[in-house]
């Protein structure tokens, strides 16, 4: 079974500080796909990051960057400098390889960034 | 522009009636999924379909119902026989290439009085 696990329900912080998402995965495949989203209030799912299981590669796009790591079965999302902008649900998400259906999804953490 | 339009945004019913949510993508898409949301909740997939005039049931299918006559369209019925309908509901589409990422739409909020 595919089991995901954001443990952070919410989280505050003052504009520009910095901010951590965690998200731990479970699964018994060697191939799979790891996958963020974000929500803001309006409610569409935003795509974000897709990762595939063979590359640990952390990843950098702009204030967003990602952190892999099989060995502890987490793919963590850091926000630098945050911003108002930011405030939204973010939700990690895994898919098996191998079929083309199914996202297991966290319960996601709601980021609030004040001003 | 291309992307996933769901209609309407909001949708009241009244217990006991069926109500047939719309979603249409222009993305040239193969696969559609319909997802639901509860509040605090991730989503849960109910259908999914990998090619026109097939389709699947997924992890909340009970009191559902789909069809997929054409390509870009996925209607999702919500049907009586769901005993919590009121959601937050999302669909989504993707090609059919492995690991491939799945693309939303806006979503409909359906409230059932």
């Amino acid at each position: 079974a595919q089991k995901v696990t954001q443990a952070q329900t919410e989280i505050s912080v003052v504009e520009k500080e910095d901010v951590t998402l965690d998200c731990v995965y479970e699964t018994r495949d060697t191939t799979y796909y790891l996958f963020w989203y974000k929500q803001p209030p309006s409610g569409e799912l935003v795509f974000l990051i897709r990762r595939n299981s063979f590359d640990e590669q952390n990843e950098i796009s702009g204030r967003y960057s990602w952190n892999f790591q099989k060995s502890t079965s987490s793919f963590n999302f850091t926000i630098t400098a945050s911003q108002v902008v930011d405030s939204a649900v973010y939700f990690c998400a895994l898919k098996r390889g191998g079929s083309n259906y199914k996202l297991t999804f966290g319960k996601g953490t709601l980021l609030t960034v004040n001003p | 522009d291309g992307g996933i339009t769901q209609s309407p945004k909001y949708l009241f019913r009244k217990e006991g009636q069926n109500v047939t949510l719309s979603c249409e993508q222009n993305l040239n898409h193969d696969a559609m999924y319909w997802y639901r949301q509860d509040p605090g909740q991730g989503l849960r997939l109910i259908y999914y379909s990998q090619i026109v005039n097939d389709f699947q049931k997924g992890d909340i299918a009970e009191g559902y119902s789909v069809s997929r006559e054409k390509k870009e369209s996925f209607p999702l019925t919500v049907t009586s026989a769901q005993k919590n309908p009121t959601a937050f509901y999302l669909c989504a589409s993707s090609t059919d290439r492995v690991g491939d990422t799945q693309y939303f739409g806006p979503g409909t909020r359906l409230t059932v009085l």
